[in-house]
């Protein structure tokens, strides 16, 4: 069965460290994969997706994330992280099959002064 | 830009109430989505709808239906709420369907049934 894992719930790093939030994913096919981002208050906004290609992905403010087949994983990545990336951030794999998301539980993140 | 609109961000309720979350997007999308976020499951899908007036069951059906009446709008529905329905409501509308089109999320209705 598809699946997500996200295997940190919380994660904290000061202002201007680097990044790297985990997603290893279940699925028996080329996946679809998605990095959404959650901040207070508000909806989900798709940070980044990949479908093919290139397996190092852009994304918009600044964040990025490599497919990697041979770990199922799909780790997003940012070098140098602000205050206002304090949020929830969901990883996704899509069902080209039944046309569906699966996310991830969600990893919150706390960025220190 | 994109404006998908949920009509309440904070609602009570009562344990046998019928409830009714509504979803609104502006950009004509066709496919319409009601997710249901819980604190250490992520999002899990409740109900989907390809057009209007038509339906497809998501991964957590049980106790819940829509309407899709016109195109804009999305109702979820709750016939007689239960305490376990408390959640985060997410309301979701992507232009042409399939997995590779950008869904884009409304902010979220938080509802409590006591």
């Amino acid at each position: 069965a598809q699946s997500v894992t996200q295997p940190d719930i919380h994660i904290t790093v000061s202002e201007g460290a680097s990044l790297e939030l985990r997603c290893n994913y279940s699925y028996g096919a080329t996946p679809y994969l998605f990095w959404y981002v959650q901040s207070p208050g508000q909806g989900l906004q798709l940070l980044l997706k990949y479908f093919s290609g290139d397996t190092l992905v852009q994304g918009i403010k600044g964040f990025e994330a490599e497919f990697k087949r041979s770990q199922s994983s799909f780790n997003l990545r940012k070098p140098s992280v602000h205050w206002s990336d304090a949020a929830e951030y969901f990883c996704a794999v899509g069902d080209h099959n039944f046309n569906k998301f699966y996310f991830g539980s969600g990893t919150k993140l706390n960025v220190k002064p | 830009d994109v404006k998908v609109t949920q009509s309440s961000r904070y609602l009570v309720k009562r344990t046998g109430e019928k409830v009714f979350l509504e979803c609104v997007q502006d950009m004509d999308h066709e496919n319409m989505f009601w997710y249901r976020q819980d604190p250490g499951l992520g999002l899990r899908l409740i109900y989907f709808s390809y057009d209007v007036k038509m339906k497809e069951k998501g991964d957590i059906p049980e106790g819940y239906s829509v309407s899709r009446e016109k195109k804009e709008r999305f109702s979820l529905i709750l016939e007689s709420a239960s305490t376990n329905q408390t959640s985060m409501y997410l309301c979701a509308s992507s232009a042409v369907g399939g997995i590779t089109d950008t869904q884009y999320f409304g902010p979220g209705t938080r509802l409590t049934v006591l």
